[in-house]
């Protein structure tokens, strides 16, 4: 069985300054590592995926993540913010069998 | 490339009513799930199908729920009779088959569903 742990359920920050949303993960399996964006009323949207090769994973809208194994983290980042980051951060992982879990969510409150 | 459509977008009823969502998958992705949103948690997979073979329905309350994915494209999420705990965004997704296990979901804007 899978888990995913989103550190903090809330981060608020100031426009413009850096941001890391945290993300632990529990496998038995080899899983491939997902971070998701939510806007309000809206579905899901794919920020990066981690499926193999460089730990370091560039996504849209600015936001990178590092995949550590000894570590189980999957942590997203972003160097500087803007207001319209502000919006519901969801990690995920997705094993080889198709089966997929996900984090309780993040939310983002970038003020200006 | 159109995305994953659903409808209705909202949908109140009471308690111990029917209801029942669509949901039509992006063009050729062979996988669709659906997931349950309660508000402030992450998406819970209800069901999860391989064409029109259900893959896994583990999490699926099957006493009142059911979902079926006829000639393997559209599909239908019905719960009879819904609960007050029903309440949730009923989220639709679908992946591509070819890289199957290693892709991500592409999600619908999903289905609120308010039960009073």
């Amino acid at each position: 069985a899978q888990s995913v742990t989103q550190l903090d359920s809330q981060v608020p920050v100031f426009e413009e300054a850096p941001v890391e949303l945290r993300c632990n993960y529990s496998s038995s399996v080899s899983v491939y590592l997902f971070w998701y964006v939510q806007y309000p009323n809206q579905g899901l949207q794919l920020l990066l995926k981690y499926l193999s090769g460089s730990t370091l994973v560039k996504g849209i809208n600015g936001f990178e993540a590092e995949f550590n194994k000894s570590q189980t983290s999957f942590h997203l980042r972003k160097p500087s913010v803007h207001i319209s980051d502000t919006a519901e951060y969801f990690c995920a992982v997705l094993t080889n069998a198709g089966k997929s879990t996900f984090g309780d969510g993040t939310t983002l409150t970038v003020k200006p | 490339e159109a995305g994953v459509a659903q409808s209705p977008r909202y949908k109140i009823i009471e308690k111990r009513q029917s209801v029942a969502f669509w949901c039509n998958p992006i063009s050729g992705h062979a996988t669709l799930y659906w997931y349950q949103q309660i508000l402030g948690q992450g998406p819970k997979l209800l069901i999860q199908f391989q064409n029109n073979g259900v893959v896994d329905d583990s999490q699926l309350p099957k006493d009142r729920f059911s979902a079926e994915r006829l000639k393997g494209v559209d599909s239908t999420l019905k719960i009879q009779p819904a609960k007050l705990e029903d309440s949730a965004v009923y989220l639709c997704a679908s992946s591509s088959p070819s890289l199957r296990g290693k892709t991500e979901a592409f999600f619908g804007q999903g289905t609120r569903l308010t039960v009073v």
